[in-house]
């Protein structure tokens, strides 16, 4: 099945500076890969996510790229704010179920 | 529109004992996925339901079941809890071009 790997496991920025979070799938059957924040006692919630038709999206502040050959997809938040503090999960889908990365935590220091 | 609603919250249970867990998909979702979350191993699959039936299923033991109703609400249930049960179980339910969206989830605590 699926298998998706996340880097690295934690992230550390200064507010202000950029972010980026990269996954990588093994089944290059997978058609969509979302990204999910997570807070503190909360459910994760979907920010972003790419098809494979495309090779980059942004929504404001993120975007996330696409490299099917290599197999790689990446979340990029730009200009990080203190509430950007969460726990950020890839996904791609693959036997009718969305694989995750074990997710990473990212903390943004004021 | 209503997002995914998972009831209870909280809950604790000793061990031996089993466990009900209720999901309400977004309205006109047809697809419930149940997943496992423990700080160590992530979200973890559980099973996939969809229109009433079982679809997919995760490597879990066979005291991990589902099932799900003509109105697309999902329950899971676990018999004979064990200490390793204890996690954030979450809900997600499917729309039509594979968007995945999540309750707040439950949280079981087996003691």
């Amino acid at each position: 099945g699926e298998n998706v790997e996340q880097h690295p496991s934690t992230l550390s920025v200064q507010e202000g500076d950029s972010a980026v979070i990269k996954c990588t799938y093994s089944d290059s059957a997978s058609n969509y890969f979302p990204w999910y924040k997570q807070e503190l006692g909360k459910g994760p919630q979907l920010i972003i996510d790419i098809r494979s038709n495309v090779g980059e999206k942004k929504d404001q502040r993120i975007a996330v790229t696409l490299n099917k050959t290599a197999k790689h997809f990446s979340l990029h938040i730009t200009e990080t704010q203190p509430e950007d503090s969460a726990v950020y999960f890839c996904a791609a889908d693959g036997n009718n179920r969305l694989a995750f990365g074990k997710g990473n935590q990212v903390v943004v220091i004021p | 529109k209503a997002g995914v609603t998972q009831t209870p919250r909280y809950l604790i249970k000793t061990r031996g004992q089993q466990v009900t867990l209720s999901c309400s998909p977004i309205s006109g979702h047809r697809s419930v996925s149940w997943y496992q979350q423990t700080p160590g191993q992530g979200l973890q699959f559980l099973f996939e339901y969809f229109s009433e039936t079982q679809r997919n299923k995760g490597n879990f033991p066979g005291r991990f079941s589902g099932r799900q109703f003509s109105n697309s609400r999902s329950e899971m249930n676990v018999s004979t809890l064990e200490l390793g049960d204890s996690a954030l179980y979450l809900c997600a339910s499917f729309g039509v071009n594979t968007e995945a969206f999540f309750g707040q989830g439950t949280r079981l605590t087996v003691v």
